[in-house]
């Protein structure tokens, strides 16, 4: 079975700063990761996707098969970058009807 | 172009009491999902739909019925509330995209408090 571990429940910097959001896996597959936000008083919705190599608002994240990570990043923080960001996993061979598995969820708080 | 709905927003309930929670999309997407999302453990998936007409357990389904009842509403219904099924409940529907990869879409939860 798969799993996703965000070892930092909280994480805080101060605005201009950079930001690294943790994210580990455990799957034997190869595996669709992705990242979802939810600011404040919001829906949760997708940032971003590995699969893609996108940079959407200012964050990217590669996946490191070796150490089996995919780690969130940016260089300069926002106050506006303040949200409960998650993990998500997504077992290989699944299209329609697929199940995501998530991690515990890393509450970013960016300070001015 | 509502998205996904939910209701009720809050709901208390005593212990044994049944309800169930509605979910609706307008996205004409085919997979629908349930989850619940508890401090410290994320979002864990209780049931969740490929289709219409078919619908399959998650990772915590124990307590839990489902009903997909047409393409747009995947309800989720409580028989008998427990204080363990306190939780933020969040559906959410899937397309693909590109072809091969799903995103999905969540609704704005809805919070229930079992005493």
């Amino acid at each position: 079975a798969q799993r996703v571990t965000q070892p930092e429940k909280l994480l805080s910097v101060f605005k201009g700063a950079p930001v690294e959001l943790k994210c580990n896996y455990s799957y034997s597959g190869s595996p669709e990761l992705f990242w979802y936000v939810q600011y404040s008083r919001q829906r949760l919705q997708l940032l971003l996707r590995h699969i893609s190599r996108e940079s959407i608002k200012g964050f990217t994240a590669d996946l490191n098969k070796g150490e089996t990570s995919f780690h969130l990043k940016k260089p300069f923080a926002q106050e506006e970058d303040s949200a409960m960001y998650y993990c998500a996993l997504k077992a290989s061979g699944e299209t329609s009807g697929s199940r995501l598995t998530f991690g515990e969820g890393t509450q970013l708080t960016v300070n001015p | 172009n509502a998205g996904v709905t939910q209701t009720p927003k809050f709901q208390v309930l005593k212990t044994g009491q049944s309800m169930t929670l509605q979910c609706a999309q307008d996205m004409n997407h085919n997979s629908m999902y349930w989850y619940r999302q508890d401090p410290g453990m994320g979002l864990r998936l209780i049931y969740y739909s490929a289709s219409e007409g078919t619908t399959d357990k998650g990772e915590v389904p124990n307590g839990y019925n489902v009903s997909r009842l047409n393409k747009r509403e995947f309800s989720l219904r409580l028989e008998s509330a427990a204080p363990s099924q306190t939780s933020v409940y969040f559906c959410a529907s899937g397309r693909l995209a590109g072809g091969f990869q799903e995103t999905q879409y969540f609704g704005p939860g809805t919070r229930l408090l079992v005493l």
